[in-house]
């Protein structure tokens, strides 16, 4: 079954705490994609990743490093969170980026 | 002024009744847009495209774009309280590689 994965799903965290959220994708996408979503402002890109190597800055990138080492994986590292970064993140992959179809299930944030 | 605005509702209408979303964008050179639902707690569902001047029809799933008004809607004929969820609106931006930039969101709610 195509998929992407997320974990964890629900995290509570205390600021400072460094964490990582992972993403993994079954279809060989070499687009892949992290989002936040807040109330009212909608999903925003974080960081996106082309291919193996290859990322860079959505719009919204302060606070989060990423990194791409292999093609299925497509790990959010918040080396030092803060509770501005309370939200839901979503990871989404596709072949090319243009339309997104597969989202993972997401991973609630709470940073206290 | 965001770069994809929408109506955050809710759009309350009765079973059996068209359901009619709308969306703005201020990007003239953007060619792809789509709609998504997204189901409380869920991630969102990509349910139509479209890249034409017109209307594209899909089942109950209507939508619509007129590129000089800078205005796409979605149109869900014969209403049903499954379909109440939240309607995003996603479009991506010109220039560069692709960008899916989203709306806030309209809350969609079919009452029996």
């Amino acid at each position: 079954e195509a998929q992407v994965t997320q974990n964890p799903r629900y995290l509570i965290t205390v600021t400072g705490k460094k964490l990582t959220v992972t993403c993994s994708q079954n279809m060989n996408h070499e687009y892949m994609s992290w989002y936040r979503q807040d109330p009212g402002l909608g999903l925003r890109q974080i960081y996106y990743s082309m291919n193996v190597e290859v990322t860079d800055k959505g719009d919204v990138p302060e606070g989060y490093k990423v990194s791409r080492k292999e093609k299925r994986n497509f790990p959010l590292i918040l080396e030092s969170p803060s509770p501005n970064q309370t939200s839901l993140y979503f990871c989404a992959s596709s072949f090319d980026g243009g339309s997104l179809k597969y989202f993972g299930p997401g991973t609630r944030l709470l940073v206290l | 002024q965001k770069e994809v605005e929408q109506n955050s509702g809710p759009l309350s209408v009765p079973e059996g009744a068209i359901a009619s979303l709308n969306c703005t964008y201020s990007d003239r050179g953007s060619q792809s847009f789509f709609w998504y639902r997204q189901y409380s707690g869920k991630s969102p569902e990509l349910i139509m495209f479209i890249y034409s001047n017109g209307d594209k029809e899909d089942g109950r799933f209507t939508a619509q774009l007129n590129k000089a008004s800078q205005y796409v809607s979605l149109l869900i004929r014969d209403s049903q309280p499954s379909d109440s969820a939240t309607y995003l609106c996603a479009v991506v931006r010109s220039g560069g590689y692709n960008k899916l930039i989203f709306g806030a969101g309209t809350r969609l709610a079919v009452h029996p």
